[in-house]
């Protein structure tokens, strides 16, 4: 697609439950990243993908956190058992990994409320 | 891992006034250097970009600068306007492997009129 596209933009869930978060990036992008943005706060590296494979998911908090990439392009992030501090926007980046680093594109990210 | 910080947290400017943002890396290995700029509910979006290889980049009323032996780049907004006004994040890729950028806490930027 034209930009990085996620869904919901918008997810109200109550304590305990499961989420699923949506990441479909740019077409032709091989790396694929997810972070997490407190209310006033910075952006929190959760995970990166390569192709298919997840080389890094040293951001993720706790083993209730967990993402997969499928046909090196969607990728789901799931949360389980929300808690209230999950609440945040998380938001998905993708970029072409060739030599130097290049600047991501984001997603407009999803806003979780856990209430 | 790379750590990243960045001052100050909050900058006000007058329209017309420069604006510098600061960041500091710890990685030496570091080799590219972002900058995003963030209005209020919206994507961060990239607005310049430097590379090791290179001291200084400039695009209109943009700059940056980066300084290898001291580890820290900096962000030059000059003649400020109103829509300026958002929070910058400044961020490092490190040598860690692909391209995962550390990014900055962010600085909050206000030009007044």
């Amino acid at each position: 697609g034209a930009g990085v596209s996620q869904s919901p933009s918008n997810k109200v869930t109550e304590k305990g439950k499961d989420v699923e978060l949506r990441c479909d990036p740019i077409s032709g992008h091989t790396a694929l990243y997810w972070y997490r943005q407190r209310l006033g706060q910075g952006l929190e590296f959760l995970i990166y993908f390569q192709g298919n494979s997840a080389p890094d998911k040293s951001g993720l908090p706790s083993d209730r956190f967990s993402a997969e990439r499928t046909g090196e392009s969607v990728s789901t992030l799931t949360i389980q058992r929300t808690q209230q501090e999950d609440s945040a926007v998380y938001l998905c980046a993708s970029s072409s990994h060739r030599g130097l680093g290049y600047g991501y594109t984001f997603g407009s990210g999803t806003r979780l409320t856990v209430v | 891992g790379e750590n990243v910080e960045q001052h100050p947290s909050t900058l006000s400017v007058q329209e017309g006034d420069s604006a510098v943002i600061k960041c500091t890396y710890s990685d030496s290995a570091s080799n590219y250097f972002p900058w995003y700029k963030q209005e209020l509910g919206k994507r961060p979006q990239l607005i310049i970009d430097i590379r090791s290889n290179v001291g200084e980049k400039k695009d209109q009323r943009i700059a940056v600068t980066l300084n290898k032996t001291a580890k820290h780049f900096s962000l030059h907004i000059t003649e400020t306007q109103p829509e300026d006004s958002a929070v910058y994040f400044c961020a490092a890729r490190g040598a860690g492997g692909g391209n995962k950028l550390t990014f900055g806490t962010g600085t909050q930027l206000k030009v007044e009129l």
